[in-house]
């Protein structure tokens, strides 16, 4: 079936600093979709994306889905310590297809 | 609304016995499914449910078995534990399988020894 990689693993980061993560699928995705997973809880969709180029924002997040429809980009602007947890991408290759979910990347946050 | 309920929230098993990690939701959602995380694996569908009396395979059924008997629960039965069954098991619900937005349990962590 389909894999996505995502990139970094894990990155340790200073308060107020910015992050950027990625994910990238060696087969075109439909839909590509962002979670974060607080420490013991279960993942909370961040932003979802429809559209080869999309750009959509929430609060400090920024999501882009990427021209080829085989990667996204997720950015954390001034990252606070409530940004600490594991965020995860996952693709929908065709509509109605079940979602194929990214290995996760881990952020600490330094304060 | 509770969302999506999961019971217990952590477990530990010997090899070979059986148990059900419940899971129940109170938003009338239609699909509901299992995951487990493992490190480094992302979450993986273990099985599924469109509705009541209907489920389906995932990704990595194998040595689990659900049931879907009303549109509220839906359990997550480990017939005979294995130590490679260690892991973090997470229910999911939505209105209806297309729908992208999931609402995820708290999650099960289970150990196997």
């Amino acid at each position: 079936g389909q894999q996505l990689n995502q990139s970094p693993q894990s990155m340790f980061i200073q308060e107020g600093e910015d992050v950027s993560m990625n994910c990238t699928s060696s087969s075109i995705f439909n839909t590509w979709l962002w979670y974060k997973q607080d420490p013991g809880e279960g993942p909370v969709l961040l932003i979802a994306l429809y559209k080869a180029g999309e750009l959509t924002s929430n609060g400090r997040l920024t999501a882009q889905f990427g021209i080829t429809r085989k990667d996204s980009f997720l950015n954390i602007s001034a990252s606070i310590p409530s940004d600490v947890g594991i965020y995860f991408c996952a693709g929908q290759p065709t509509s109605g297809s079940r979602l194929t979910f990214g290995e996760g990347t881990q952020l600490t946050v330094n304060p | 609304n509770a969302g999506v309920t999961q019971t217990p929230k952590f477990q530990v098993l010997k090899t070979g016995q059986s148990m059900t990690l419940q899971c129940a939701q109170d938003m009338n959602h239609e699909y509901m499914s299992w995951y487990r995380q493992d490190p480094g694996m992302g979450l993986r569908l273990i099985h599924y449910s469109v509705g009541a009396g209907i489920t389906d395979q995932g990704e990595v059924p194998n040595g689990y078995n659900v049931s879907r008997s009303t549109t509220e629960d839906f359990p997550l039965r480990l017939l005979s534990a294995a130590p490679s069954q260690t892991s973090v098991y997470f229910c999911a619900s939505s209105v209806a399988m297309e729908s992208l937005t999931q609402y995820f349990g708290p999650g099960t962590r289970l150990t196997v020894l």
